[in-house]
């Protein structure tokens, strides 16, 4: 365990669902982001959260919806999602912004 | 628009032999460059560079920054069979924005 904490592993969703990503980190870091990994490409940057406050959304789709309730916890709210947003979804957190991540497990989301 | 480009793609190598990784950038408000390794799921953090010269080190693996001519490269030496994983690069900019290569998959043979 690296000391961010994603679930669930796996995912599967129809299209109409609604689904949340929950990540949890025990480090003492101040900032946490979502990241998506599609096959084939580069890690992509979604959101950051620094000290509980959005600082950057990567031109993201509406039908993700971030949450960051505390430091240490942060939601993806998932609704009305296309067979284009299967991937794995990954946490990270760091203690500041421009710091190395710490990375979460992961999320394999399937949307049939 | 920010660009990590790693070269080479994928690379396999046998048991024992030494690789060098690479990774150039062009990207706005550079704060440093990060490298990571990713086996299966998370990627598992490396090194942070942030000086150009400075050479960080971790066993058999070393990393080194040119921020003038924006690159940095990665070196195993005495490669083994787990070092096999995909080996990805990131520029960090301001606000925690950050911008990732396509990686380089490594693949050590016995």
């Amino acid at each position: 365990e690296t000391g961010v904490t994603q679930t669930p592993r796996h995912l599967v969703m129809g299209m109409t669902n609604k689904k949340s990503l929950k990540c949890e980190q025990h480090l003492g870091h101040n900032a946490m982001y979502w990241y998506k990994q599609s096959a084939k490409k580069p890690l992509e940057l979604m959101f950051v959260y620094n000290f509980k406050e959005q600082t950057e959304n990567n031109s993201v789709p509406s039908r993700f919806s971030p949450e960051c309730p505390n430091s240490s916890h942060l939601f993806l709210h998932l609704h009305t999602l296309q067979p284009e947003d299967s991937a794995l979804y990954l946490c990270a957190s760091s203690q500041e912004a421009s710091n190395g991540y710490t990375f979460g497990s992961g999320t394999r989301l399937t949307v049939v | 628009e920010d660009k990590v480009v790693q070269s080479p793609l994928s690379l396999v190598v046998h048991e024992g032999d030494t690789v060098t990784l690479n990774c150039s950038y062009e990207v706005t408000n550079f704060r440093s460059l990060l490298w990571y390794k990713q086996e299966k799921k998370a990627p598992t953090f490396l090194f942070m560079l942030t000086s150009s010269g400075i050479e960080k080190k971790s066993g058999r693996l070393s990393s080194i920054l040119d921020k003038k001519e924006l690159f940095s490269i990665l070196n195993i030496t005495a490669t083994q069979t787990g070092d096999s994983a995909v080996y990805l690069c990131a520029v960090m900019g301001n606000a925690g924005k950050s911008t990732f290569g396509d990686g380089t998959t490594l693949t050590v043979k016995p």
